[in-house]
Parts: C-alpha cells; sequence; structure tokens
C-alpha cells in the first residue's frame, strides 16, 4: 500500500462546477496535510493546509479532513479552467522531518 | 522578497559526469528539502536539512548523491558518476520552521537530462 495514494485522473468538470479531489493515507499518525496546485512544467504552490478534522475554507477552496477514516479531500468551487492543473497531496507522518507527496490528481475544468 | 531560487533551471550532461545543483532558500528559513520529481510523478523526498545539519538523507538513491548546506542557508545536491535514470527534476523547498509539519515554499526546480 503506498502512504499516500490519489486517483491520477485526469478529472473532467465542466466550468463552474465543484471539483472534487481525494487523498487518503496510511500512517494512522499523520499530523499535518496539505494541497499543493502543479501547473505543467512549474513547481507546486500550496493551495491549502489543514490540521485538524473537519473543513477549513479559503475563497472557492474547501480542504476536508477525516482522521478516523484516513483521508483528505480538496473541493473547488465554481471551478474555471485556471484552475486546471495538477493537485498533489502531501502528509507530515510519523517522519518528524518529511512530507509525503501523491502521485497528484490531474484536472482539467472544461470552458 | 525573493522566493526560492534554483540554479541552473536546465543542465544536460553527458552519462558519468558529475553535476551540482543550486538553491538558495527564502531568508531566515530553517528548514530544507530536496525532492526527486520523475515526469507524471509527485515529488519524491530525497534529503532534509535543519540550518547547516543534514537531519534526513534516508531519500537519496545511491552514494553517488551528496547535498550540503554549509552555513544553513544555500544548498547544493551533488550527483556523481551521473546515470540516465538521474533524469528527473530536481526541487528545493524551504520553510520557516523546523521539520516538515509547516507549509513549503518551492523553487522552479532544476530540469536534469542525462545523455
Amino acid at each position: 500500500q503506498k502512504e499516500v495514494e490519489q486517483n491520477s485522473g485526469p478529472l473532467s468538470v465542466p466550468e463552474g462546477a465543484i471539483a472534487s479531489l481525494n487523498c487518503t493515507y496510511s500512517d494512522r499518525g499523520s499530523q499535518s496535510f496539505f494541497w499543493y496546485r502543479q501547473y505543467s512544467g512549474k513547481s507546486p504552490e500550496l493551495i491549502m493546509s489543514i490540521y485538524s478534522n473537519g473543513d477549513k475554507e479559503d475563497g472557492r477552496f474547501t480542504a476536508q479532513l477525516n482522521k478516523a477514516s484516513q483521508y483528505v479531500s480538496l473541493l473547488i468551487r465554481d471551478s474555471q479552467p485556471s484552475d486546471s492543473a495538477t493537485y498533489l497531496c502531501a502528509v507530515n507522518g510519523l517522519s518528524y522531518q518529511k512530507v509525503t507527496f501523491g502521485t497528484g490528481t490531474k484536472l482539467q475544468v472544461i470552458p | 522578497g525573493a522566493g526560492v531560487s534554483q540554479s541552473p533551471r536546465y543542465k544536460v550532461a553527458k552519462r558519468g559526469q558529475d553535476v551540482a545543483l543550486r538553491c538558495d532558500p527564502i531568508s531566515g528559513h530553517v528548514s530544507l528539502f530536496w525532492y526527486q520529481q520523475a515526469l507524471g510523478q509527485g515529488p519524491e523526498f530525497l534529503t532534509y536539512f535543519q540550518n547547516e545539519a543534514q537531519l534526513d538523507k534516508s531519500g537519496l538513491p545511491s552514494d553517488r548523491f551528496f547535498a550540503e548546506r554549509p552555513e544553513g542557508s544555500v544548498s547544493t545536491l551533488k550527483i556523481q558518476r551521473t546515470q540516465q535514470e538521474d533524469s528527473a527534476v530536481y526541487l528545493c523547498a524551504s520553510s520557516l520552521g523546523q521539520g516538515a509539519g509547516q507549509p513549503q515554499h518551492f523553487g522552479d526546480g532544476t530540469r536534469l537530462s542525462i545523455l
């Protein structure tokens, strides 16, 4: 089992719809969770961080964390074509000194 | 303020050559990370520095890979006797505090191609 798993996609949604991206992780002791966006040929940029169970909202983005089920998700409301990118889930587990990234989910927002 | 700066942006080397990749983190950032990213994959952890101390190098693929951060700021990732499988994007990231439990700021990466 991979430490951090994501569906590679592509996930296609129409413009204006809600995009739902999911991530599961194996280390039950994980404490910190991050979503990064990566455009093709560019470096990852932080979208959201979440540390406790529940929802965290920032503009059109909502991160959801459920530690009991070991999943974290990212919702993007009112999806725009500019949201088309690969979304990387990253988890800081028992190792204090590193995060583990998933392989990323490619999102395509269709105008 | 300046973000994380990496150089060179692109590096082409012949198999067997040594290469050195530079990372200039955000000023004052304690933590520095190196990652290797293959096409279509997420970044894979290579090594972690807390100031000048290399606290975790468990991700370095072989003893051909070496990283240093002698004064706790600029870091260099060196790859000796390069192989074709070393071709990848090498990303550097820094964060303000200690450890990996907080957001990281990434540089633009160095795209390494081994011929």
